[in-house]
């Protein structure tokens, strides 16, 4: 059964970078039929899927066009984790953020990580 | 606003029978599947429907879901108490090369 365990800080000041983690247990991250994806929630903007990554022979990054010139998805195989840094934030930025396994369907999700963007 | 169009809210007495609409365009709903998600007060959305119509195991016959052209539907029969909760829609888009999802539906057990 696939897992996924997320951490990072719930406060950033505005204009720093946002970085979370997720852990991944009971799959690789490097899984040829697998995508690792980001999305968050507020009450402003709903759900909004972010990015994912993926292996497929090499790696493949895919961005919302809204964030593409803030998000970055990283991957650490040898921690079985992917990790989102988003950059520039700002009290707009504020959500609950998720990771999720797919593709296809979004089966299995993190715990979900509150991050306020505040000073 | 959410790509996926949805009734902020529905409701229902227990025993009842509810229909949710999901309304999308051929880049989303009509070309690929849809899946629904419910969830609770503070915890993550939970896969309730995938491939339009199937259930993940554990999860109540009485939730059921279709979908025709651009649109697509949740139905929840029997209606129970602890049927309260939030339901979402969701469908990848090949225009936006990415996840998009209905702004959710508030179901009340009356």
């Amino acid at each position: 059964q696939v897992q996924l365990q997320q951490s990072g800080p719930g406060l950033v000041k505005p204009s720093q970078t946002l970085s979370l983690t997720c852990a991944i247990s009971g799959d690789s991250v490097s899984s040829n039929s697998a995508t690792w994806n980001w999305i968050r929630q507020s009450p402003s903007r709903g759900l909004e899927w972010l990015g994912r990554t993926y292996y497929r022979s090499r790696w493949y990054n895919a961005y919302a066009p809204s964030l593409k010139s803030r998000i970055t998805i990283n991957v650490d195989t040898s921690k079985n984790l992917f990790s989102l840094q988003l950059k520039s934030v700002t009290p707009e930025d504020t959500a609950v953020y998720y990771c999720a396994r797919g593709p296809g369907t979004l089966r299995t999700w993190g715990q979900g990580t509150l991050v306020t963007v505040s000073s | 606003q959410s790509v996926l169009t949805q009734p902020p809210s529905a409701s229902g007495t227990p025993g009842q029978r509810v229909t949710i609409s999901c309304s999308g365009s051929s880049s989303n709903i009509g070309r690929d599947n849809v899946n629904w998600f419910q969830q609770l007060p503070g915890t993550a959305p939970k896969l309730l429907i995938y491939t339009d119509n199937q259930r993940p195991s554990g999860v109540p016959d009485r939730f059921s879901g279709s979908k025709s052209g651009t649109s697509a539907s949740l139905a929840i029969s029997g209606l129970q108490s602890e049927d309260e909760a939030d339901y979402y829609c969701a469908a990848w888009d090949g225009g936006l090369n990415g996840w998009v999802f209905g702004g959710g539906t508030k179901l009340t057990v009356l």
